[in-house]
């Protein structure tokens, strides 16, 4: 089946910087990989998703790669801010066939 | 707000005990998705099902089950509960089988 690892496990920026967050999947036949965002004690959120037929995704501040060769995708935000401090999951699936496939996730911090 | 709600928000119970999780999905989506999030971990799948009929399931414990009603509401059925069960319980939906999910607000099971 699938598995999904993600990388940093925390991640600390200054406010005003970039961060980035990469993930990487097993499963060549995956196609879809979403990304959430968990803020302290509240339900996961859908910020960004990206189909195997694109490379590249953006929104605002906010873009996803995606390199299907090397089986990884990565998660950038741009200008941080202190309200982007959250938990960040990012998955993988065969869209229509298989369930979501979750990492680990990554604890963000940016610091005012 | 994701328009998937969750009842209760939160559940105080003792070990040995039955309870009963509820999920309404958003308007129009078929499908649902049941997570497990224990503190300071990841989303573990649990169940899914699409349009009353179970299609795929995660780490479910053999104590625990679920069924999705006509109406497309779902409930997490979790018996003989044990201190480990105490938990974040996500539900989720999605338009279609393993499209976009976006999940209600959870419940929160504390076992005393």
């Amino acid at each position: 089946g699938e598995n999904v690892e993600q990388h940093p496990s925390t991640l600390s920026v200054q406010e005003g910087d970039s961060a980035v967050i990469k993930c990487t999947y097993s499963d060549s036949a995956s196609n879809y990989f979403p990304w959430y965002k968990q803020e302290l004690g509240k339900r996961p959120q859908l910020i960004i998703d990206i189909r195997s037929n694109v490379g590249e995704k953006k929104d605002q501040r906010i873009a996803v790669t995606l390199n299907k060769t090397a089986k990884h995708f990565s998660l950038h935000i741009t200008e941080t801010q202190p309200e982007d401090s959250a938990v960040y999951f990012c998955a993988a699936s065969i869209e229509g066939n298989t369930p979501l496939v979750f990492g680990k996730g990554t604890r963000l911090s940016v610091i005012a | 707000d994701s328009g998937v709600t969750q009842t209760p928000k939160h559940l105080i119970t003792a070990t040995g005990q039955r309870v009963t999780l509820r999920c309404s999905p958003r308007s129009g989506d078929l499908s649902v998705y049941w997570y497990q999030q224990s503190l300071d971990q990841g989303l573990q799948f649990l169940i899914q099902y699409y349009n009353g009929e179970e299609r795929a399931k995660g780490n479910i414990l053999e104590r625990f089950s679920a069924q999705q009603f006509p109406d497309l509401h779902s409930e997490l059925n979790l018996s003989s509960l044990e201190l480990g069960d105490s938990a974040l319980y996500f539900c989720a939906s999605g338009t279609g089988e393993n499209q976009p999910q976006h999940f209600g607000d959870g419940t929160r099971l504390s076992i005393l």
